[in-house]
């Protein structure tokens, strides 16, 4: 199974301000997801990062918010701009691989907006 | 798109209880996993099982495709066993994963 790494773990972040969480895999990779959990709530797909073309947004997510980089399949990150306390959130990177497609997930990137 | 609906959405066991969660979904799926996050919110891959039986120390699980429900058993359990439960599927030709609202598993001493 994939191994995946988040950094930021956690975070207190000010209201206005940006941050970027990153996302690494111990393989390479074709998708790559982003996944938000608000506080009590049950995940929501941000976008789909594939290497090489821009990211896909799901309805109620856009670029100018939520900039994904993705400069190899090993690789990905997730901005979240000029936050508000409704960003506060778990913020998840997932992949597929091996049977079936299965999903797996990194640890996750707990931000509180202040 | 698809709808997944879990229940119990909360349950209180225990310790040494047995408890048995379900999924129902609305369509034909191609992927079904179920997710324990525990409580430092960290997703944890229990069962890849989009049909059939499978078992896992004290974990099983069993999905009847054609009548498109998931059952997940959790035996014996422990505290550890604590968290959020969550079944997620995917439709034949996607790839995202759609998320049921979870169950909210405590397992008292």
């Amino acid at each position: 199974s994939a191994v995946i790494s988040q950094k930021p773990s956690r975070d207190i972040c000010q209201r206005g301000t940006s941050l970027t969480i990153q996302c690494q895999v111990d393989s390479q990779v074709t998708m790559m997801f982003w996944y938000r959990q608000q506080p009590g709530q049950s995940l929501t797909l941000i976008a789909t990062a594939n290497q090489g073309s821009e990211a896909t947004y799901e309805s109620g997510f856009v670029i100018d918010k939520f900039p994904i980089s993705r400069p190899n399949l090993t690789f990905s990150t997730l901005t979240v701009s000029n936050m508000s306390p409704e960003d506060s959130s778990i913020y998840l990177c997932s992949v597929q691989q091996g049977l079936g497609n299965t999903i797996y997930f990194g640890e996750g990137s707990w931000l509180t907006v202040v | 798109g698809i709808q997944v609906e879990q229940s119990p959405p909360d349950l209180i066991l225990q310790e040494g209880a047995n408890s048995t969660l379900r999924c129902n979904f609305s369509d034909s799926v191609n992927n079904l996993q179920w997710f324990h996050q525990n409580p430092w919110g960290q997703l944890i891959n229990l069962f890849y099982i989009p049909s059939g039986t499978k078992q896992n120390g004290r974990l099983s699980a069993t999905t009847v495709a054609t009548e498109r429900y998931s059952l997940l058993y959790i035996s014996s359990s422990q505290t550890t066993d604590s968290g959020v439960y969550f079944c997620a599927v995917t439709r034949p030709n996607d790839y995202k994963l759609s998320f049921g609202a979870g169950t909210t598993v405590t397992v008292r001493a």
